[in-house]
């Protein structure tokens, strides 16, 4: 079973600070991927990467950083937090080479922006 | 983003019943990823599939690229199986799944 971890589980954070969202994953995967859920909606995608040193923008990327320091950790930085990225956040992993293949996601990060 | 729609919105079924769930698409798929959000948040992964149909227990789920749609079909509903499914789709020209709004099903005695 792949072993997605994410760190905090719960923040709350002001306006304006900074925010980094960390996810780690021991499955040897390429893709990681950092998702934002809110309440009552589906996932959205912010950033992904599919090789360390590289990331690539989803389709919500504004307001968010991403770093992929080595295969195992994917970063989501929010420079200046703001009251709209109140949400939780979800990472994923996924071993994706020519096709389809499931993604493995961690418990996910409830952030509360005040 | 690809468009991607889930429906019902939600579903209410007593338990035993049976029903499917179905996601659109606009454009051809490489493949699809059903999940299961329970009551805790957790997602659970219940299939992925490239092609075809592949069943699991009470759960089976078909894919039609050629159609551009995908279904789960639920029988013998357990209370267990509330919660919200969501599929995922990744087109062929990109690497990153894309979710649907889900569907939320409430299994009741």
């Amino acid at each position: 079973e792949a072993a997605v971890t994410q760190s905090p589980r719960s923040k709350v954070a002001v306006t304006g600070g900074k925010v980094t969202l960390s996810c780690h994953q021991t499955n040897n995967h390429d893709y990681m991927y950092w998702y934002r859920q809110d309440t009552g909606h589906g996932l959205r995608l912010i950033h992904y990467s599919y090789v360390a040193d590289s990331t690539e923008k989803g389709d919500i990327p504004d307001g968010y950083k991403a770093s992929r320091p080595s295969q195992e950790n994917f970063s989501l930085i929010l420079e200046l937090a703001s009251l709209s990225q109140t949400a939780v956040y979800f990472c994923a992993s996924s071993d994706a080479g020519t096709g389809v293949d499931t993604q493995y996601f961690g418990p996910g990060t409830r952030l509360l922006v005040l | 983003g690809m468009p991607v729609e889930q429906n019902p919105p939600a579903l209410s079924l007593y338990e035993g019943a049976e029903s499917g769930l179905r996601c659109n698409f606009s454009t051809t798929m490489k493949g699809v990823q059903w999940f299961q959000q329970n009551h805790r948040g957790r997602l659970i992964t219940l299939f992925y599939l490239a092609q075809g149909t592949k069943e699991n227990g009470r759960l089976k789920s078909t894919f039609n690229s050629k159609e551009r749609y995908s279904t789960l079909h639920i029988k013998d509903a357990q209370l267990e199986d509330s919660g919200t499914y969501f599929c995922a789709v990744e087109a062929t020209n990109n690497n990153a799944p894309r979710f649907g709004a889900g569907t939320k099903l409430s299994v009741k005695p």
